[in-house]
C-alpha cells in the first residue's frame, strides 16, 4: 500500500472550513483514499472515501486531484467536536483488512 | 442500528492473569478485525477474521495472543499470562464486506498490575 504524507497539526476557527491535506504520489491504480479519525481515546471513526472522483457525504467532502498524488478532506464547517487526529490511509483494492494508521493531522478547532 | 460493541470497556489484569475481550459486531457484518493502540502510539493491526476463519494474523504476537469468532457470539481476543506490555486499548472494527470500510468499537482498555 502506498506512504501517504500529512502535516502534524493543523488549527481551525470554529465554523470555518477545515482542509486536510495529504500526498500520497505513489498510489497505483486500484488503490482508494480512505479517512478516518480518532476523537481523544475513542475508536476511529469513518469519514469517507475515494478512488478517483470527488466524493462527499453528510460529514465531508474528498477532493482527489487529477492525477491521484495527493488529496483534501475538507470539513465545511468545524466545530469543537471535530477536535481530532485525522488519518489518510491508502488501501489496496479498498479492502478495510490492515488499515495502516500513521501519525495523522491533529486538527485544533478553536472557539 | 446498534454499532461495534466491545466489552468490557476497561479491564484490570494482574501480571499472569488471562484477558479476554469481546467484540460484537454491527448487524450483518461477518468481518472482524482487531487492532492494538500502545500509549502515545497508532494503532497496530492484529487479525482479521471472518466467521470461524482466521484470514490473517500477520500482526498478533506469536505467543499467548489468540482470537476467535464463532458461528454465534461475540468475537473473542485472548490474550494469556498477561504482562505489563500488554498495557493498551484494544479496538475491534466489522465490515460488512472485505473491501468496504470498517467501523470501529470503542476500545477496551486493559491494564496490567
Amino acid at each position: 500500500d502506498a506512504k501517504t504524507t500529512q502535516p502534524p497539526s493543523m488549527d481551525c476557527a470554529e465554523g470555518r472550513a477545515a482542509n486536510l491535506p495529504c500526498n500520497h504520489s505513489t498510489i497505483s491504480g486500484n488503490e482508494y483514499v480512505y479517512w478516518y479519525r480518532q476523537i481523544h481515546s475513542q475508536g476511529p471513526q469513518y469519514i469517507i472515501h475515494g478512488l478517483k472522483n470527488n466524493e462527499t457525504n453528510e460529514m465531508a467532502s474528498l477532493i482527489i486531484t487529477e492525477d491521484r498524488k495527493s488529496s483534501t478532506l475538507i470539513l465545511p464547517h468545524a466545530t469543537l467536536r471535530d477536535t481530532a487526529v485525522y488519518y489518510c490511509i491508502v488501501i489496496r483494492g479498498g479492502s478495510a483488512r490492515q488499515l495502516t494508521f500513521g501519525s495523522g493531522t491533529q486538527l485544533t478547532v478553536l472557539p | 442500528n446498534a454499532g461495534v460493541m466491545q466489552n468490557p470497556r476497561h479491564l484490570v489484569r494482574r501480571r499472569g492473569q488471562e484477558a479476554r475481550l469481546r467484540c460484537s459486531p454491527m448487524k450483518g457484518h461477518s468481518h472482524v478485525y482487531w487492532y492494538r493502540q500502545l500509549p502515545e502510539e497508532g494503532l497496530k493491526f492484529m487479525v482479521y477474521l471472518q466467521k470461524e476463519n482466521i484470514i490473517d494474523e500477520s500482526g498478533m504476537p506469536k505467543e499467548r495472543f489468540s482470537a476467535e469468532f464463532p458461528k454465534e457470539g461475540p468475537s473473542i481476543l485472548r490474550i494469556q499470562q498477561v504482562v505489563r506490555g500488554d498495557s493498551a486499548a484494544y479496538f475491534c472494527a466489522s465490515s460488512p464486506k472485505s473491501n468496504t470500510e470498517a467501523f470501529f468499537g470503542q476500545g477496551t482498555r486493559l491494564t496490567v498490575v
